[in-house]
């Protein structure tokens, strides 16, 4: 059974940082790219960023809003991806969702999200 | 960027109609990379449709997809009452960016 299980999530201060986790199972991990998306209440799904796989070179990816500030990694050793957020601004609470990347299929499976708030 | 455009924003309906939805992106889309999303609160969000026309696994034949180029469609046959949500659909074919619809919710008339 695939699962995908964020972690991390909390209160933290505008301009400061926080690190999410998404750990995966029940598929190769090594082999898929992993995409974050996020939700902000009452707004729609947006796009944060997405890392390839060590075959693809790890290359990373980013949404405009988010570029500069927000760095994703893998350690496949561990089945896990980051989320490294830093000089956070308060437009960037939501719910962020770790999602798997399916051959030619969008994104195929995908956490439960973990909430950030960013707040003083 | 790819912008996609969805419509209408919302659509009230009763559990037996059909529905659908639409989805218009400002470019072409490469190879039909064109996904279709449904999500409940509190849930994640679930792969319907991908390549703009495939089902994905365990998904009913009342949800079909169709559309290529800049025009795309997610048509619910008979609507029943787990279908009642806000649906995405999410190009992937321009790299690196992918982009959402801003979605459409589908609720009880």
């Amino acid at each position: 059974e695939v699962q995908v299980v964020e972690s991390g999530g909390g209160l933290v201060q505008p301009g400061g940082s926080l690190k999410l986790s998404c750990a995966a199972s029940g598929f190769t991990f090594s082999g898929s790219a992993m995409h974050w998306v996020r939700q902000a209440s009452g707004k729609g799904l947006e796009w944060v960023g997405r890392i390839r796989s060590k075959a693809n070179g790890y290359a990373t990816a980013y949404a405009a809003s988010v570029k500069g500030r927000f760095t994703i990694s893998r350690d496949d050793s561990k089945n896990t991806a980051y989320l490294q957020m830093n000089s956070l601004k308060t437009e960037d609470t939501a719910v962020y969702y770790c999602s798997r990347q399916g051959l030619g299929r969008g994104v195929d499976y995908w956490g439960q999200g973990t909430l950030v708030t960013v707040s003083s | 960027d790819i912008v996609l455009t969805q419509s209408p924003g919302t659509l009230s309906l009763s559990p037996g109609e059909g529905a659908t939805l639409s989805c218009r992106a400002s470019q072409s889309i490469s190879s039909n990379y064109l996904a279709w999303y449904q999500h409940k609160p509190g849930q994640a969000p679930k792969l319907l449709i991908y390549a703009a026309s495939t089902r994905a696994t365990g998904i009913p034949d009342r949800f079909s997809g169709s559309g290529s180029g800049t025009d795309f469609t997610l048509t619910i046959s008979r609507l029943e009452p787990e279908d009642f949500a806000v649906y995405y659909c999410q190009q992937y074919g321009s790299s690196p960016e992918w982009t959402f619809g801003q979605g459409t919710k589908v609720e009880i008339k």
